[in-house]
Parts: C-alpha cells; structure tokens; sequence
C-alpha cells in the first residue's frame, strides 16, 4: 500500500534560519508528488509539485522540493524562512494506478519565531 | 475562475443525527474526491468520483456515509447516524481529467463537531 512519512511533527525555527522538511513514500511505480501548505485558518493550498522532468522543483514563495528517485524522497528546502511561513505543511502522492487519490503524510506544523 | 467550494464550513451536531455536506468542484472538473481529517491524524482518501460514478470508495469508514454527484457536478456526503469519531475536516478536492495533469484543487474544508 502507499504511505508517506514526514520526518518531523514539529519544527521550530528562528527567522532566516534554513528549512529542510523531510519525506519519504512508499511506492514502486510512477508517482506525482506535492507539498501542500496550510496556514493558520486557511485551506490547504499547493506550495509545488513535481510530475516529471526536472526533479529540483521551485514552488511559490521561495519553496523547494528535490526528488530523488532512488531514496523515495521528496524533501522540501527553503534558504531562509520568515515568519509567515509558520504553517502545516504535508507531503502528499498519488499515482495513475490509484485512481491518482491522493496519501498524505501526517503533516509537519513549522512555527518561525520572529 | 472559482476554486472548489464546500458548505457549511462548519457543523455542530449531536450524536445520532444526520449531516449533509456539499461539494462544488470547479467547474469542467470530471474527478471529484473527498477526504478526511480527524483530530491529530493524517488527511485520508474517502473516495473518489469520475463524473457521476463512484471510482474508488475503498476509504469509506463504514456504511453510515453515503456519497453523491447526481448529474456529475456538485457532491453530497451524507453521514447517518453521526457518530463521534466522525469529528474532523472533510475536504473536496478536484482535479481534471486530462492525462498528465492531476493536480488537485482543495476546498477549505468543512469542519464536523459531533457533540
């Protein structure tokens, strides 16, 4: 069965510290992979994906995922985090034979202090 | 173009009674999914419509949820009896059909509180 695990619960960070966000799945085959974004009393929103091609994908504010195939990794980087990036972040896969349904870590709640 | 929208945002129902909550996926979206959140845990699959066809319901907890997408639009997710290990965030996610694209596009969730 698939299943992604996210490597930390909670992460607590100073601003302009850097971010790495570990994740790693379970499964064979060809996968899509994503980092969602979750901010306080806001809905899930997609921070990047990654399909095919080039497996270093920059996302939105800064965000970064590199997929290395051969770890089933999927980890998410950003230089330098601020204080607004304190959030639920959940990485997530889904695959063709699934019916592309979409596994979820557990999610990583990342609190910057300023 | 409007995003996928889901109603109520939030319902407080005692145990034992029913509660119905909506999906409106965006439109020309053919996949429709919903998902759950319970309390502390993972967001899990529920299950998942092509139009009007129920695709894969291998998430459904058990038969006191029903699922519809009459006429391949909005979904219903229907919970009769609640119980009060339903609490949690449902979620509405919907994607196109196209092959190579399957991006999926999250509602803001409806929030449960079965007291």
């Amino acid at each position: 069965a698939q299943s992604v695990s996210q490597h930390n619960h909670h992460v607590i960070l100073s601003e302009a510290a850097s971010l790495e966000l570990g994740c790693n799945y379970s499964y064979g085959g060809t996968v899509n992979l994503f980092w969602y974004v979750q901010y306080p009393g806001q809905h899930l929103q997609l921070l990047l994906k990654y399909f095919s091609g080039d497996p270093l994908v920059k996302g939105i504010k800064g965000f970064e995922a590199e997929f290395i195939k051969s770890k089933f990794s999927f980890n998410l980087r950003k230089p330098s985090v601020q204080w607004s990036d304190t959030a639920e972040y959940f990485c997530a896969v889904n695959a063709n034979t699934g019916g592309f349904k979409t596994i979820f870590g557990a999610g990583t709640r990342l609190f910057v202090k300023a | 173009e409007a995003g996928v929208t889901q109603f109520p945002s939030h319902s407080v129902i005692e145990k034992g009674q029913t509660v119905t909550l909506r999906c409106d996926p965006i439109s020309g979206h053919d996949n429709l999914y919903w998902y759950r959140r319970v309390m502390g845990k993972e967001i899990k699959f529920l299950l998942h419509f092509v139009k009007e066809s129920k695709q894969d319901e291998s998430g459904m907890p058990n038969n006191r949820f029903l699922a519809e997408r009459t006429g391949g639009t909005y979904s219903t997710l229907k919970v009769q009896p609640a119980e009060l290990e339903d609490s949690g965030v449902y979620f509405c996610a919907s994607s196109q059909a196209r092959p190579g694209f399957h991006e999926q596009f999250f509602g803001p969730g409806t929030r449960l509180t079965v007291l």
